[in-house]
């Protein structure tokens, strides 16, 4: 069945630091896979996706996330976080044929201080 | 350009009642799909509909039905709301499983 973990449910950083969350999922074969930001009180946005090629993509706002076929991730990094980042992120799975079914994480939430 | 529109905006329910979230879009997208946002829980698939004729059962589909009225139309209907169908409605559509466009949301009470 298709599912999507991301293990943090909150994570913290400073501001001008490294971030990684990580996402893990499950499907049977490779699927589509995606970023999304949600700002409190805001719809979601769409930082970047992995559809096939390249294993690592660059997306908007200075993201990137690498596809790891042998270990069912797809990662979301930033080298610098800033304070304007705190939101939440979910990664998201969907099916490449059929059904079209498309599958949340549960989100991670990230503070940034200052 | 609308893109995708949900009605209504927000709505509160007492117990039992029922109601019917409307959702269109105008990008001519075969999918469409309806979720449901918790907090802590993320995003849940309710139905899920891949082409105009057909509908499928998502994560969380009980208590909820669902009518794609054609391709532009899909809606979701609550026969007798309960508490625990309080939440943010999402509607959505997308070509071939691609990015999702998301509707505005519906903000639901249910007392």
């Amino acid at each position: 069945a298709q599912s999507v973990t991301q293990p943090d449910i909150h994570i913290t950083v400073s501001e001008g630091a490294s971030l990684e969350l990580r996402c893990n999922y499950s499907y049977g074969a490779t699927p589509y896979l995606f970023w999304y930001v949600q700002s409190p009180g805001q719809g979601l946005q769409l930082l970047l996706k992995y559809f096939s090629g390249d294993t690592l993509v660059q997306g908007i706002k200075g993201f990137e996330a690498e596809f790891k076929r042998s270990q069912s991730s797809f990662n979301l990094r930033k080298p610098s976080v800033h304070w304007s980042d705190a939101a939440e992120y979910f990664c998201a799975v969907g099916a490449t044929s059929g059904t079209y079914k498309y599958i949340f994480g549960t989100g991670t939430r990230l503070k940034v201080l200052a | 350009n609308a893109g995708v529109t949900q009605t209504p905006k927000f709505q509160v329910l007492k117990t039992g009642q029922s109601m019917t979230l409307q959702c269109a879009q105008d990008m001519n997208h075969n999918s469409m799909y309806w979720y449901r946002q918790d907090p802590g829980m993320g995003l849940r698939l309710i139905y899920y509909s891949a082409s105009e004729g057909t509908t499928d059962k998502g994560e969380v589909p009980n208590g909820y039905n669902v009518s794609r009225l054609n391709k532009r139309e899909f809606s979701l209907r609550l026969e007798s709301a309960a508490p625990s169908q309080t939440s943010v409605y999402f509607c959505a559509s997308s070509e071939a499983g691609t990015k999702l466009f998301f509707g505005s949301g519906t903000q639901l009470s249910v007392l």
